[in-house]
């Protein structure tokens, strides 16, 4: 079963603006992770959030981790076409640091 | 530096035919090896992952199978592939637990 889960699917947003999505998982975790996948590609590392850290900033990129709701955040500001893709959250499931699951992902489109 | 190598790039294989698709990775040793696969528009599902030589762990009942004959070479095989194993297949490495995941340029399989 998918651990994390995103939201929205899909995000179409304009050059130039901001772009938040979500990720709900459900059992505890050491570390929560974020990854970009353009199409038909591997998926690109982007971020990781340790489970003691509630904010992260890598870039424009902002991470934030609510471990009591057990829900990320990834911010995208200032978007750009070139971060159109899929956005995928991961998480290590009941603390298996050697096991990642991945949840379905938001398609994210930034028109110019 | 670390790389990975996945092929091939695309497959198309009949049903009832046998799969084996190869990732190496480079630079590193002894590190935790992944196979998944993702749906078309879909989040990646945890078919194999192998912390050393010939230990395999199987997260799904399947049709298919996973080898690490070498440190760093991870084999993903099947002796008569049906419709539904067709799929994007992503291999990937970590170092350690808890550590990011870096992924191949998958592997697209059709089955026809």
């Amino acid at each position: 079963s998918q651990q994390g889960e995103e939201d929205p699917q899909a995000l179409s947003i304009q050059e130039g603006e901001n772009a938040t999505m979500n990720c709900s998982y459900k059992t505890s975790i050491n570390n929560l992770q974020w990854y970009r996948q353009n199409s038909g590609r591997g998926l690109v590392h982007l971020i990781l959030i340790r489970s003691n850290e509630r904010e992260k900033h890598s870039g424009r990129l902002r991470v934030t981790l609510d471990t009591s709701k057990k829900s990320s955040s990834l911010l995208i500001t200032a978007s750009r076409a070139a971060d159109t893709a899929s956005y995928f959250c991961a998480t290590d499931q009941n603390n298996a640091g050697n096991m990642l699951t991945f949840g379905g992902g938001t398609r994210l489109m930034v028109k110019p | 530096s670390q790389t990975i190598h996945q092929w091939p790039a695309t497959l198309v294989q009949p049903v009832g035919s046998p799969l084996s698709l190869e990732c190496t990775v480079e630079g590193t040793s002894n590190p935790n090896l992944y196979w998944y696969r993702q749906a078309a528009g879909r989040g990646l599902q945890l078919l194999f992952y192998s912390i050393g030589i010939d230990q395999i762990s199987s997260e799904v009942p399947q049709n298919l199978s996973a080898s690490r004959p070498q440190d760093r070479q991870f084999i993903l095989s099947s002796k008569k592939l049906l419709l539904s194993d067709s799929g994007f297949y992503l291999c990937a490495w970590t170092g350690a637990d808890n550590s990011p995941l870096h992924f191949g340029n998958g592997t697209r399989l059709t089955v026809t």
